[in-house]
């Protein structure tokens, strides 16, 4: 199994441009996690679906972050406008549902500047 | 709100060493209790614990649980390099399927 695919590894982009960050879950995982690392807060769930169902988005910082899981293998989380604190490594997990152990991606290195 | 704390933030040992690394929670309808490790990247699973007092062992790394007394450690005995990462704890909780991680704690291993 390839494990947890995101894309790009590293994003660096102006503020105010858009981002999209994508994730590719474990086949046959059906809960989907996106959780942002930073050092000052550690890490931080922002969304998380099951069934591609948003189930809890509550740690979604403001309306510039969205989510979608438009089908089982494939989600994107956008910012749109991107601002500096933004910058942090955006981890996406997956797990089987029910399952607390949740197996993560290499991450996406976001640099906003 | 639902907390979960490690000490030490940091440690430095020397290889052959063995460290235990602590872990507390402080949540609502607990459901379980993971440690991973976080080498340059992607946190990667190491244990989930459920029940108190039954260690969880891989190799040279051991884990428990006090359901009790809210924590847990991490033990790696005979330390080598390849162990320097962060080790984080992270708490599941009946219900929501979300985890709640703590800060990590830093491990240096210096040969």
């Amino acid at each position: 199994d390839a494990g947890v695919i995101q894309s790009p590894r590293h994003e660096v982009t102006e503020m105010g441009q858009e981002v999209t960050l994508r994730c590719k879950p474990i086949s046959g995982h059906n809960s989907l996690f996106w959780y942002r690392q930073t050092m000052m807060r550690g890490l931080e769930l922002l969304i998380y679906f099951n069934n591609n169902v948003p189930i809890d988005d509550s740690g979604m910082p403001e309306d510039r972050f969205s989510a979608k899981m438009p089908n089982a293998s494939f989600s994107t989380l956008k910012i749109q406008p991107s601002e500096p604190r933004d910058s942090a490594v955006y981890f996406c997990a997956s797990s089987y549902t029910g399952r607390n152990e949740a197996f993560f991606g290499q991450g996406t290195r976001l640099t906003v500047v | 709100e639902d907390k979960v704390v490690q000490s030490p933030l940091s440690l430095v040992v020397h290889e052959g060493d063995t460290v235990t690394l602590n872990c507390s929670y402080e949540v609502t309808n607990f459901r379980s209790l993971l440690w991973y490790k976080q080498e340059k990247k992607a946190p990667t699973f190491l244990f989930m614990l459920t029940s108190s007092g039954i260690e969880k062992k891989s190799g040279r790394l051991s884990s428990i649980l006090d359901k009790k007394e809210l924590f847990s450690i991490l033990n790696i005995t005979a330390t080598q390099t390849g162990d320097s990462a962060v080790y984080l704890c992270a708490v599941g909780t009946q219900g929501a399927q979300k985890l709640v991680f703590g800060q990590g704690t830093r491990l240096t291993i210096n040969p």
